[in-house]
């Protein structure tokens, strides 16, 4: 069965840590994916990457940076973190091209304290 | 920009009851629609798509048709069930190479026996 994989199901971490979640799948797509998802405001994309290497900024990176060193692996960096990135981050990957839907992760709730 | 309206929940049916939820969307080209849902504690799953006017997409009895003249992709289900109570993500892509997809706020689906 095709899966997307997060390291972390729960992580807790204090505020001004630098924390890493990491994404994996084993389906070989071109794209990966970072959400994020709150209450009343749905999923936000913080960054993707077409390839091994290339990202690019989504709706919301500011706080955040991304690695893709291989085509499986896609990781969000929280730089510094801060309690307004308490969320829960999702990750997705899919082929290239418009009529592919993106398989999810299970996602990881982060609480900064 | 693109962006995606979905009805505001919880909707609140009892068992065997009609569904609709409903999406409208604003997009330029001709983007292709999907349907995701989210059950409690885990990631999204597609549940269905439409990659061109008219198309009606199904799955699990669940069905939505792409009507471009009203740019909507309303999701519809005969007779709900407890175990779809989850919330659903109604989601439109960019229509670029990289894939990218837009998603609504998402409804939340509450069924009693």
């Amino acid at each position: 069965d095709v899966k997307v994989t997060q390291s972390s199901r729960y992580l807790v971490k204090r505020t001004g840590e630098k924390v890493f979640l990491e994404c994996v799948q084993d389906m070989d797509h071109e794209n990966m994916f970072w959400y994020r998802q709150d209450p009343g405001l749905g999923l936000r994309l913080i960054y993707f990457s077409y390839d091994v290497k290339m990202k690019e900024k989504g709706d919301i990176p500011e706080g955040y940076s991304v690695s893709r060193e291989k085509k499986e692996r896609f990781s969000l960096i929280l730089e510094s973190a801060s309690t307004n990135q308490t969320s829960m981050y999702l990750c997705a990957s899919t082929s290239s091209g418009r009529d592919y839907g993106y398989t999810f992760g299970s996602g990881t709730r982060l609480t900064v304290v | 920009g693109d962006s995606v309206t979905q009805m505001e929940g919880p909707v609140t049916l009892s068992e065997e009851a009609f569904l609709t939820i409903n999406c409208t969307y604003t997009a330029t080209g001709y983007p292709s629609l999907f349907w995701y849902v989210q059950y409690p504690g885990e990631g999204l799953q597609l549940l269905l798509k439409a990659t061109k006017a008219d198309d009606k997409g199904s799955n699990k009895g669940f069905e939505a048709t792409y009507r471009k003249e009203t740019t909507s992709f309303h999701l519809e289900k005969g007779s709900v069930q407890v175990s779809d109570s989850a919330v659903y993500f109604c989601a439109l892509s960019k229509g670029s190479g990289y894939s990218t997809l837009t998603f609504g706020k998402g409804t939340m689906l509450l069924v009693s026996p």
